[in-house]
């Protein structure tokens, strides 16, 4: 069975650094893209990026460019979503998504997110 | 970047009616057009892709129709569960692009 483990919810304070992660199981972790979505609260979907773990190919929403880092460890078959400073509008629901059939495939399989509260 | 309209915003339905939604594409994708249903609280699932195929387990219920820039997810006898959050999303050009949602909710 497909799983994609996601880490706890954190709350930080503007300015600071965090990095939350994705751990992928049931199937080959470096053969499949594995992305993440943002979801603002109370406001819809928003595809961030995603990572081809087998070679790190990575491609980001143009939006979001340069304010996270998207990356993955194939050692321990993790992707990590990264930001160097928070701020408070990063306030959202994360989820790491993977869509089984490729990049250019519908998204099949869903973490169950990661709540991030920045605040001061 | 493909810019993805759902209508209506809000859909008020009684069970075991029919609900249409609706989803338009900025531009021509194709059959890259996937459904998802979010219920509050959950991550979202998937339920149509390429159009009109249903995921594994989603019942015979929905279905989804369309090609290029209009599409169309029906959801023929709505029961209790299917009361939620609808997402169309295009997987054809990069940045894959959600709709803005549209909301099921009981009349």
């Amino acid at each position: 069975e497909v799983q994609l483990v996601q880490s706890g919810a954190e709350v930080k304070k503007p300015g600071e650094s965090l990095k939350i992660s994705c751990q992928g199981s049931g199937y080959i972790f470096i053969s499949y893209w594995i992305g993440w979505v943002r979801q603002m609260p109370g406001k819809g979907l928003e595809w961030m990026g995603i990572i081809y773990p087998g070679d790190s190919d990575t491609r980001y929403s143009p939006s979001l460019q340069g304010q996270v880092t998207i990356s993955a460890d194939k050692s321990i078959s993790t992707a990590y979503l990264q930001w160097s400073s928070l701020k408070a509008s990063d306030t959202a629901m994360y989820y790491c998504v993977s869509p089984k059939g490729g990049f250019g495939s519908p998204t099949d399989y869903w973490g169950q997110g990661t709540l991030v509260t920045v605040s001061s | 970047e493909i810019v993805m309209t759902q209508s209506p915003a809000t859909l008020s339905v009684s069970p075991g009616e029919r609900a249409t939604l609706s989803c338009r594409p900025s531009q021509s994708v194709s059959s890259n057009l996937a459904w998802y249903q979010q219920i509050p609280g959950q991550a979202p699932r998937l339920l149509i892709y390429g159009a009109s195929t249903r995921a594994t387990g989603i019942p015979a219920r929905f279905s989804g129709s369309g090609s290029g820039t209009e599409f169309t997810l029906t959801i023929s006898s709505l029961q209790s569960e299917d009361f939620a959050v609808y997402y169309c999303q295009q997987y054809n050009n990069w940045p894959f692009t959600f709709g803005q949602g549209t909301k099921l909710e009981i009349k």
